[in-house]
């Protein structure tokens, strides 16, 4: 069965305090890693598309990296305003539409 | 930033009451979307369209219907409301048809009944 995984489910950091976030599937051919920003009470927004191995994407703190089974959102040197629900998708094996981790929970405090 | 446009956003109604929920997007994207989210749970797809008169259920069973009569409009119908309907509602569309790409969220709608 398809799978999304992603770890912790809660961050706390302080402003500064870079680390990253990690999401892992089961999915074989993967045809997409989409990551994306959720804000309370908010639609997901799209950050990232990673499409094979060893891709790198970045947005401002943001930078996204694909493995073979995993990828990491890594967030340097984080500010408030980063606060917020990360989540990651990949395509079902149908590639009808995505299957989605539940999320980590970010926050960050001045 | 994705045009795509859901109302009402919140909405609370007694048990039997039939509601639609209305989806628009202004992206000419054949491809659109229905996902149901609980708090702090992850997104289940209830419905798919690949185009006009195209309709398809998910993985998530639901009671809901759907229909795409034109590109930019998908709405879902639930007949008659049950508090087992109380979630948020989220839509969403893709690029054109050919490999998988990002999806476009919505807003939410978030449903209430009591």
């Amino acid at each position: 069965e398809d799978q999304v995984t992603q770890s912790p489910e809660a961050l706390r950091l302080q402003e500064g305090e870079s680390s990253s976030l990690n999401c892992s599937y089961t999915v074989s051919g993967l045809r997409g890693l989409f990551w994306y920003r959720q804000d309370p009470g908010k639609g997901p927004e799209f950050l990232f598309t990673l499409y094979s191995a060893g891709e790198e994407k970045e947005k401002e703190r943001l930078k996204a990296t694909l493995t073979k089974k995993e990828s990491f959102l890594h967030i340097t040197a984080p500010k408030p305003e980063d606060s917020a629900t990360y989540l990651c998708a990949v395509p079902n094996q149908a590639g009808t539409a995505l299957i989605f981790g539940k999320g980590t929970t970010l926050s960050v405090s001045s | 930033e994705a045009d795509i446009y859901q109302t009402p956003r919140y909405l609370v109604i007694g048990t039997g009451k039939k509601i639609t929920l209305e989806c628009s997007q202004t992206m000419g994207h054949d491809k659109m979307y229905w996902y149901q989210q609980d708090p702090g749970m992850e997104l289940h797809l209830i419905h798919y369209s690949y185009g006009v008169n195209s309709t398809e259920k998910g993985d998530l069973s639901s009671e809901s219907t759907v229909s795409r009569i034109r590109t930019e409009h998908f709405p879902l119908t639930l007949e008659s409301a049950r508090p087992s309907h109380t979630s948020q509602y989220l839509c969403a569309s893709s690029a054109p048809m050919g490999g998988v790409h990002e999806q476009y969220f919505g807003p939410g709608t978030r449903l209430t009944v009591t």
